[in-house]
């Protein structure tokens, strides 16, 4: 069984850029979230995905957009990118929105 | 909405011995709590979950209480090993809700 995967590992943009960060999905999960964690602090919720809808939204502005594909990966997209955009994004998925999530190794943004 | 107070950020034991971290909630509605373990450039990683229907679980050497009342719940690790080394997060949600509310995490040193 593969774990939650994401690409790429690192990435650096210069402000007003536009990123796009992917996520795989563990085999046989229909669900996933995704988190925005902030050097030394927890992760924040930016939005989830269930079945290709999005099933719920953190306290994120609308340049942060997400997408979810037929076989349930899925994409992180920010529009505008600004200085605190930098973090490590995490991907979870889950058997069904409900349930436990699994983390993949994130994504870490660099704006400058 | 809900907040998860973490404490304490910084914990240092002997190996073998034992330790404790705790975490309140302020959402009365809040039915599940899970633990993770973030090693350096890592994702999260679920070490155990507990739902408000049972009051303690036990995983080997890690086991998680609940008080529902006081809406506060610990980690406990018994027999301390170096690779416990790591920082620890709770965090708390409202199974429909489907948004994990994460504490400020624990940086958990292990001492040999």
């Amino acid at each position: 069984e593969t774990g939650v995967t994401q690409s790429p590992t690192h990435l650096i943009k210069t402000r007003g850029q536009q990123v796009t960060l992917r996520c795989s999905s563990q085999s046989g999960h229909n669900t996933v979230s995704w988190y925005q964690q902030a050097l030394g602090q927890g992760p924040q919720f930016i939005f989830q995905y269930y079945r290709e809808e999005e099933n719920g939204r953190g306290n994120f502005p609308p340049r942060f957009s997400g997408l979810q594909f037929p076989n349930y990966s899925s994409e992180l997209n920010v529009n505008a990118l600004e200085l605190d955009d930098s973090a490590l994004y995490l991907c979870a998925s889950s058997p069904g929105d409900q349930e436990t999530q699994y983390f993949g190794p994130g994504t870490r943004l660099l704006v400058l | 909405g809900e907040n998860v107070e973490q404490h304490p950020s910084t914990l240092s034991v002997q190996e073998g011995d034992s330790a404790v971290i705790k975490c309140t909630y302020s959402d009365s509605a809040s039915n599940y709590f899970p633990w993770y373990k973030q090693e350096l450039g890592k994702g999260p990683q679920l070490i155990i979950d507990i739902r408000s229907n049972v009051g303690e679980k036990k995983d080997q050497r890690i086991a998680v209480t609940l008080n529902k009342t006081a809406k506060h719940f610990s980690l406990h690790i018994t027999e301390t090993q170096p690779e416990d080394s790591a920082v620890y997060f709770c965090a708390a949600s409202i199974l429909s809700n489907y948004q994990l509310i994460w504490g400020a995490g624990t940086k958990l040193i292990i001492k040999p």
